[in-house]
């Protein structure tokens, strides 16, 4: 079974400048998460999908950040402009739901530096 | 607002040893507890997940326990081993929505030979 896929897996950019990631979950789960996870901190959940409707993005700065779930599959999340404290890796998780049980699978990670 | 912290914030041992690790949560109205481990460059990798009316959980030679009255969970490695050098995360599920996990700074374990 493939697991959840993130591109790219290391972007360099200056600040001001614009960014985009790409997550294409494991097939079959309604569920997508966007973490960020800032060095020596543990992963902070951005916002949460279920299938193509937000459930929850109370944490995300939507001054600079947004992001979209198309069909409900593949989700892309964007920072515009960003800024010095935006580096971190950026995770993206998918779940689903059996017998009231839930478990998010992890992506490798996209590792941004805002220079 | 839930909060999460790990103690200690970094471990080192010989192998061969048994070791605890410490998760403490401020709102014990959970759905269930976590324990990840991630590899330096990896994602996170589900260790063990307790159900908030279980009491603990084992894998091998993962153990977790949890008490949800006190706010604490412990997870516990028999025989270390080097290969168990990573860094073990703990979170919790609940909140505004079912799968929402807020997880603790991380413990980063070594494992010397």
């Amino acid at each position: 079974e493939a697991g959840v896929a993130q591109s790219p897996r290391y972007k360099i950019i200056e600040k001001r400048q614009s960014v985009a990631f790409w997550c294409n979950p494991i097939s079959g789960h309604a569920t997508l998460y966007w973490y960020q996870q800032i060095l020596g901190q543990g992963p902070k959940l951005l916002i949460q999908f279920q299938n193509n409707g937000v459930v929850d993005d109370s944490q995300l700065p939507k001054d600079r950040f947004s992001a979209e779930r198309l069909k409900g599959v593949d989700s892309t999340l964007k920072i515009q402009p960003a800024k010095l404290e935006d580096s971190a890796v950026y995770l993206c998780a998918s779940s689903f739901r059996n017998r009231g049980r839930e478990t998010q699978y992890f992506g490798p990670g996209t590792r941004l530096l805002v220079l | 607002k839930q909060e999460v912290t790990q103690i200690p914030a970094a471990l080192s041992v010989p192998e061969g040893e048994n070791l605890v690790l410490n998760c403490s949560f401020t709102d014990s109205a959970i759905y269930n507890l976590q324990w990840f481990r991630q590899d330096p460059g990896k994602g996170l990798t589900s260790l063990l997940l307790i159900q908030s009316s279980q009491r603990e959980q084992t894998s091998g030679r993962l153990n977790a326990s949890l008490d949800k009255s006190s706010g604490r969970s412990t997870l516990y490695i028999a025989a270390s081993q080097p290969g168990d050098s990573a860094t073990y995360l703990c979170a919790v599920g609940g909140g505004t929505s079912y799968g929402k996990l807020t997880f603790g700074q991380g413990t980063i374990l070594t494992v010397h030979p």
